[in-house]
């Protein structure tokens, strides 16, 4: 079965701090995409990456980064010098059985204060 | 180039009646698929299509239904609402249609209350 878990329900800091957000997964599939997106009060999901099962390289996109460990099975992402618009719900996602559905996290709610 | 809509927004509707939502998806992308989130089981997959075929189904009654059309655009019903159909639908399209999966692009959602 697949399965992704992000253990921190809700993660508070303050502006300028470095925060991590954990997710591991679990799936027997050799080939497999992991994703993350980030959930605004306005509902959308918006997508901020997608990472499959062959690339290890750790992605860095402005103040986000990500590491990717298949020893681990963990996708964690980090958000360098946070800032207040960072506050939003953000989920862990992997593919599921093909094609384009997703099994997601419960979602980490990240608060970042002034 | 526009993102993702889906109407109505907000609904509201009563125990026993159903409903329909509508998704237009990104102008070339050819993969709808369904998502409801509530907050006691968080985002769950209902179902996926490309080119008007139902192509994988998440784990939900039979009152859950869907379809698509020619130019890609996507319906989801719920028939016989109950209390626990509350929820966000949230749509997302991609130009994906192979069997990796791509970047999903979603809309604002369409946020249903049933009474």
């Amino acid at each position: 079965a697949q399965k992704v878990t992000q253990a921190q329900t809700e993660i508070s800091v303050v502006e300028k701090e470095d925060v991590t957000l954990d997710c591991v997964y679990e799936t027997r599939d050799t080939t497999y995409y992991l994703f993350w997106y980030k959930q605004p009060p306005s509902g959308e999901l918006v997508f901020l990456i997608r990472r499959n099962s062959f690339d290890e390289q750790n992605e860095i996109s402005g103040r986000y980064s990500w590491n990717f460990q298949k020893s681990t099975s963990s996708f964690n992402f980090t958000i360098t010098a946070s800032q207040v618009v960072d506050s939003a719900v953000y989920f862990c996602a992997l593919s599921g059985d093909g094609y384009n559905k997703l099994i997601f996290g419960a979602g980490t709610r990240l608060a970042v204060h002034p | 180039k526009a993102g993702v809509t889906q109407t109505p927004r907000y609904l509201i509707k009563t125990r026993g009646q159903q409903v329909t939502l509508s998704c237009s998806p990104i102008s070339g992308h050819r993969s709808v698929s369904w998502y409801q989130q509530t907050p006691g089981q968080g985002l769950q997959f209902l179902f996926e299509y490309f080119s008007e075929t139902q192509r994988n189904k998440g784990n939900f009654p039979g009152r859950f239904s869907g379809r698509q059309f020619s130019n890609s655009r996507s319906e989801m019903n719920v028939s016989t609402l109950e209390l626990g159909d509350s929820a966000l639908y949230l749509c997302a399209s991609s130009w994906r249609g192979g069997s990796n999966t791509g970047e999903l692009f979603f809309g604002e959602g369409s946020r249903l209350t049933v009474l």
